[in-house]
């Protein structure tokens, strides 16, 4: 029963262009949402992370925008580069939950072309 | 400037051997994880851990155990290994403070024949 959804899993962006991945959840009960970038052969690093009291946080070139009604997240990459190409997971985890463990989505790939 | 570590990188093993999975952490984290990744899926939940001495299962915990002897140290063990087992293995960590990220490791591949 997959609680994060990430139904597209493959994106194609020209650098310099906006990227926007889209995350959908169902579990009204998940309350921190991150994203992850991973690269072939390594493990997932920590992009940015958004609390269920925000709408909005941001970190250089990156946003996620969070619509607790919708149960819809997103991340935007302003201007796209290449070294971003990478698949991004999204992630959600809650907070009674007594091991703070994350729910992942399935997954995007990004590709930033030149 | 180390974080999570994970060894061995690769390893093949045949149907019904065992082996174990090391994950290590230098950030002082209270919380560990066990997650495996399979092609064109997410990161699944195996086993994790609150705190030394304690563990908990997660999403798919069968075919699994896991010790946490050490605050620094996380072990998955396979007991008796199946080709269903084969997948990407990833350890995390994180702190027990609110609303932190976990820090992953690179990841062991395990292939069984």
């Amino acid at each position: 029963d997959q609680q994060v959804k990430q139904n597209s899993p493959s994106l194609s962006v020209q650098e310099g262009r906006i990227s926007i991945l889209n995350c959908d959840y169902t579990n009204s009960m998940f309350d921190y949402f991150l994203w992850y970038k991973k690269y072939p052969a390594e493990g997932p690093t920590f992009l940015i992370s958004i609390s269920s009291i925000k709408d909005k946080n941001e970190d250089g070139r990156f946003t996620v925008f969070l619509n607790k009604s919708a149960k819809h997240l997103s991340l935007h990459i302003v201007p796209s580069q290449p070294g971003d190409s990478a698949v991004y997971f999204c992630a959600a985890s809650d907070d009674s939950n007594s091991g703070y463990a994350l729910n992942f989505g399935k997954g995007t790939s990004l590709l930033v072309t030149p | 400037n180390a974080g999570v570590t994970q060894t061995p990188k690769f390893r093949v093993l045949k149907t019904g051997q065992s082996m174990t999975l090391l994950c290590a952490q230098d950030m002082n984290h209270e919380y560990m994880y066990w997650y495996r990744q399979d092609p064109g899926m997410g990161l699944r939940l195996i086993h994790y851990s609150v705190g030394e001495g304690t563990t908990a299962k997660g999403e798919v915990p069968d075919g699994y155990n896991v010790s946490r002897l050490k605050k620094q140290n996380f072990l998955l063990g396979l007991e008796s290994a199946a080709p269903s087992q084969t997948s990407v293995y990833f350890c995390a960590s994180r702190s027990a403070r609110f609303n932190q990220p976990q820090h992953f490791g690179d990841g062991t591949r395990l292939s069984i024949l």
